[in-house]
């Protein structure tokens, strides 16, 4: 079954450390890839995606998310981070079955604090 | 410029009414959703619109009905409602251009059934 996880409820850092929120995906074939962002209410934005080509892939205030196919993973990274990322962050990966094509499957979020 | 738009932003209602929510979109988007976000923030697709066609219908209580009057809108309509339906609806939409487009999400209607 295609599915995406994301393996800890929350991360925590501090201001100016680099941050990682993780992912892994199961799904066959390539697989189509993306974070989205979430701050208090409010809808999400999409922040990147992976399609194809270079495996690290830059988004949008400054996070990259790098694609490793052999680990089946598409961690999302910044090198510094900004109380203002505080907020919850979605992996998704594109449905691969026949028909499904406009849908994502979403990994149930993670929770990312950053200390001042 | 709102690019997703949602109408009510809070819709509190007693059990057993019907009630509608209301999206638009005006970046000529072909493809448009509706999302559940329940209270642990998990999310949930229901429906998903192709040019005023349906093509993803979840398994959702048929008390949920979702109309597209034109492809730059999409309504929810729910019937009887529940406690359990006590969530966050987002609307989103996507470009019907090549198939790995990113969505764009409306702000999301914060529904309370008491």
């Amino acid at each position: 079954a295609q599915s995406v996880a994301q393996p800890e409820d929350q991360v925590n850092v501090a201001e100016g450390n680099p941050l990682t929120v993780k992912c892994t995906y199961s799904v066959s074939g390539n697989p189509y890839l993306f974070w989205y962002v979430q701050y208090p209410n409010r809808g999400l934005q999409f922040l990147l995606k992976y399609i194809t080509g270079d495996n690290l892939v830059k988004g949008s205030y400054g996070f990259e998310a790098e694609f490793n196919k052999s680990q089946t993973s598409f961690h999302l990274k910044k090198p510094s981070a900004l109380v203002s990322d505080s907020a919850l962050y979605f992996c998704a990966v594109r449905d691969m079955n026949a028909g499904n094509n406009r849908k994502l499957i979403w990994g149930l979020g993670t929770s990312l604090a950053v200390n001042p | 410029d709102t690019a997703v738009s949602q109408t009510p932003k809070y819709l509190v209602t007693q059990m057993g009414n019907d009630k509608s929510i209301k999206c638009e979109q005006n970046l000529g988007h072909d493809t448009m959703y509706w999302y559940k976000q329940d209270s642990k923030k998990f999310l949930k697709i229901m429906f998903s619109y192709n040019n005023k066609e349906l093509i993803i219908n979840e398994t959702v209580p048929n008390r949920f009905s979702p109309k597209s009057p034109d492809k730059a809108h999409l309504n929810l309509h729910i019937n009887s409602l529940e406690l359990g339906d006590s969530a966050v609806y987002f609307c989103a939409s996507s470009p019907l251009r090549g198939l790995v487009n990113e969505q764009f999400f409306g702000p999301g209607t914060r529904l309370t059934v008491l």
